[in-house]
């Protein structure tokens, strides 16, 4: 059973630019969590979907940020117009209904220059 | 607003030593309470967890601790083993709405041969 899988897994994007995370949940986990790892600090919650739905998206910022778990394929967390201060690792989770365990994906760095 | 706390950024640890990595946290509503284990450049992997009704959960050299008077719950490996070197991170959930985690800013842990 292949585990959460995110890609890619460095990306490198200028000022302006758009970046797209992609995450896949483990097979049979309709639960996905985006939390964002900012240098020396703890993962710092973000967006919490389900398949087709925004369950809760306190944590993300107002402007830029938007995700989407659609029907079929992967989960997207999309920046538009990155400034530096985007540059962080972005972990995606996921888990099966019901259950506390959320397993983690290995992470995308993304660098803003 | 920092929600959960770990004080200590990094701890040493003699191999074969008892390492005990701690965690206080300030909103009372948690129910769950979680350790992550993690290596650079992969994502959080879970260690071991707690119900906020309990105030002991053992799973081999792992053992956590709850005080829930005191807010504060503990990581305790025994005996302490190189591959035990890691960033951990102590994590909170309450299952009102999303179950999203809270995480502590992570202590490195070395162990040292």
């Amino acid at each position: 059973n292949a585990g959460v899988m995110q890609n890619p897994r460095h990306l490198v994007r200028r000022r302006g630019q758009e970046a797209r995370l992609r995450c896949s949940p483990m097979k049979g986990h309709s639960h996905v969590y985006w939390y964002r790892q900012l240098p020396e600090e703890g993962l710092k919650f973000m967006v919490y979907l389900q398949k087709e739905n925004i369950i809760d998206e306190s944590g993300m910022p107002k402007e830029r940020f938007s995700a989407e778990f659609p029907k079929e394929g992967p989960s997207i967390l999309r920046i538009q117009q990155v400034v530096r201060g985007d540059s962080a690792a972005y972990f995606c989770a996921s888990s099966p209904r019901d259950i506390a365990g959320q397993f983690f994906g290995p992470g995308t760095r993304l660098t803003v220059l | 607003d920092q929600q959960v706390k770990q004080n200590s950024p990094s701890l040493s640890v003699q191999e074969g030593r008892i390492s005990i990595l701690n965690c206080d946290y300030t909103n009372s509503m948690f129910d769950y309470f979680l350790w992550y284990k993690k290596y650079p450049a992969e994502g959080p992997t879970f260690l071991i967890s707690i119900s906020s009704i309990k105030d002991k959960n053992e799973d081999g050299r792992f053992t956590v601790f709850l005080n829930k008077s005191a807010k504060h719950l503990s990581l305790h490996i025994v005996p302490s083993q190189p591959g035990d070197s890691a960033v951990y991170f102590c994590a909170a959930i309450t299952w009102q709405g999303a179950q999203k985690l809270v995480f502590g800013q992570g202590t490195r842990l070395t162990i040292n041969p």
